[in-house]
């Protein structure tokens, strides 16, 4: 079975803290995905990697940075929290191959108060 | 541009009803792959079924099937029988063909939040 974690399932932080949330998976997958999800909004890409220390950004960058420094961890990294990034965070990975489904993570519940 | 609508909010129903979820959705391109997850309460998302645009046939597993229709655009997800299991969020998906490192890419509908009640 495909097995992804998150370092957290809730996180309590305040504004101006740097905020780390840890991903890794077990599958040996090229790609690794953060997203947030936000009621009405859906999920919406962050940022992914296809390799490490490669990463694209994704639809919504902007107050995010990553890290893949091993294949199986990708880190998600917010530099100075803010309220706004009060949010669902949900990692995936998956197979390099066009046709392969993303996998995700039980979610980190992040609070910035 | 890929979009993913889910045009159903939420939807409430009593346990043994069948229920249809809605999924349209727009690309340019000529192939292509459409998902569905539920994401119960706990928050995981769980895979439930990937198509590519070759193919239309229809695909049953369980109580769970889906109606593949390229005419129209659309996936839809229907539950028969429902139960209070199947109570979560549902996720429609599109994801490009392309062998560039864009073509990972999911594009997710808004959700709809099924509801089913004993």
């Amino acid at each position: 079975d495909v097995k992804v974690t998150q370092s957290s399932r809730y996180l309590v932080k305040r504004t101006g803290e740097k905020v780390f949330l840890e991903c890794v998976q077990d599958m040996d997958h090229e790609n690794m995905f953060w997203y947030r999800q936000d009621p009405g909004l859906g999920l919406r890409l962050i940022y992914f990697s296809y390799d490490v220390k490669m990463k694209e950004k994704g639809d919504i960058p902007e107050g995010y940075s990553v890290s893949r420094e091993k294949k199986e961890r990708f880190s998600l990294i917010l530099e100075s929290a803010s309220t706004n990034q009060t949010s669902m965070y949900l990692c995936a990975s998956s197979h390099g191959q066009n046709q392969e489904t993303q996998y995700f993570g039980p979610g980190t519940r992040l609070l910035v108060l | 541009a890929q979009k993913v609508t889910q045009a159903q909010t939420e939807i409430s129903v009593v346990e043994k009803e069948d229920v249809t979820l809605d999924c349209v959705y727009e690309t340019r391109d000529t192939t292509y792959y459409l998902f569905w997850y539920k994401q119960p309460p706990s928050g995981e998302l769980v895979f439930l079924i990937r198509r590519n645009s070759f193919d239309e046939q229809n695909e049953i597993s369980g109580r769970y099937s889906w109606n593949f229709q390229k005419s129209t655009s659309s996936f839809n997800f229907t539950i028969t029988a429902s139960q209070v299991v199947d109570s979560a969020v549902y996720f429609c998906a599109l994801r490009r063909n392309g062998r560039e490192t864009s073509g990972s890419r999911l594009t997710f509908g808004e959700g709809t939040q099924l509801t089913v009640n004993p």
